[in-house]
């Protein structure tokens, strides 16, 4: 069974900071992975989505990387601002579709 | 173009009733899915319809919960006889495509039983 674990659960930082979220998985038997952005008491927003071909993807300030074989993700953001204030969470897509992380909760400090 | 959405938004019950729960997937995705968000939690697979039928329905908990998309767009989350561990943020998504497409999804409605 497909487990997803990110780390570290929350995350603190000053703005203008570089930082990177971290996102394991257990089955490297995945058709692609995603990581999603959610607001408190909102649904989530896809923020990057990389096939199990890729190595990378890039969106703005936003690099997420993917090491299939040895069953990671990392989600770089440059330059953090308060409005990247949230949870991000990484899920696989495998047989099932999408297994979840619990997500990194960031805190961007003005 | 319209996002993926929910209604309702809120849904407040008592113990032992019937719920049904909306989706409205963005025009033309042939793929749908629901999701179980409690609370510090990530979302958790229920239910994957491709078209009008489900393709994929292992994550539904127990034979309380069903779902049925009968025209291929909208689709329905019912609940029977809610219990108190069913409250929790139910997502919808939808994709245009199985697998290697991106999930669009909704803003949920968030569910309590009492």
């Amino acid at each position: 069974k497909q487990e997803v674990t990110q780390i570290p659960a929350a995350l603190s930082v000053p703005e203008g900071e570089n930082l990177v979220l971290n996102c394991s998985f257990t089955d490297s038997a995945i058709y692609n992975l995603q990581w999603f952005r959610q607001d408190p008491g909102k649904g989530l927003t896809s923020l990057l989505l990389i096939q199990s071909s890729q190595r990378e993807q890039t969106s703005g300030r936003l690099n997420a990387s993917l090491d299939k074989s040895s069953g990671r993700s990392t989600l770089y953001i440059a330059a953090s601002q308060p409005g990247d204030s949230a949870t991000y969470l990484c899920a696989v897509r495998g047989n099932t579709p999408l297994v979840f992380g619990k997500g990194t909760r960031l805190s961007v400090i003005a | 173009g319209a996002g993926v959405s929910q209604t309702p938004s809120n849904k407040v019950t008592e113990k032992g009733k019937y719920v049904e729960l909306r989706c409205d997937p963005i025009s033309g995705h042939t793929a749908l899915y629901w999701y179980r968000q409690s609370l510090g939690q990530g979302p958790e697979f229920l239910i994957y319809f491709q078209g009008t039928g489900a393709a994929d329905d292992s994550g539904l908990p127990n034979d309380r919960f069903f779902a049925v998309r009968p025209e291929g767009s909208v689709s329905t989350l019912k609940i029977q006889r809610t219990e108190r561990g069913d409250s929790a943020v139910y997502l919808c998504a939808s994709s245009s495509n199985k697998g290697a497409d991106t999930q669009y999804f909704g803003p949920g409605t968030r569910l309590t039983v009492l």
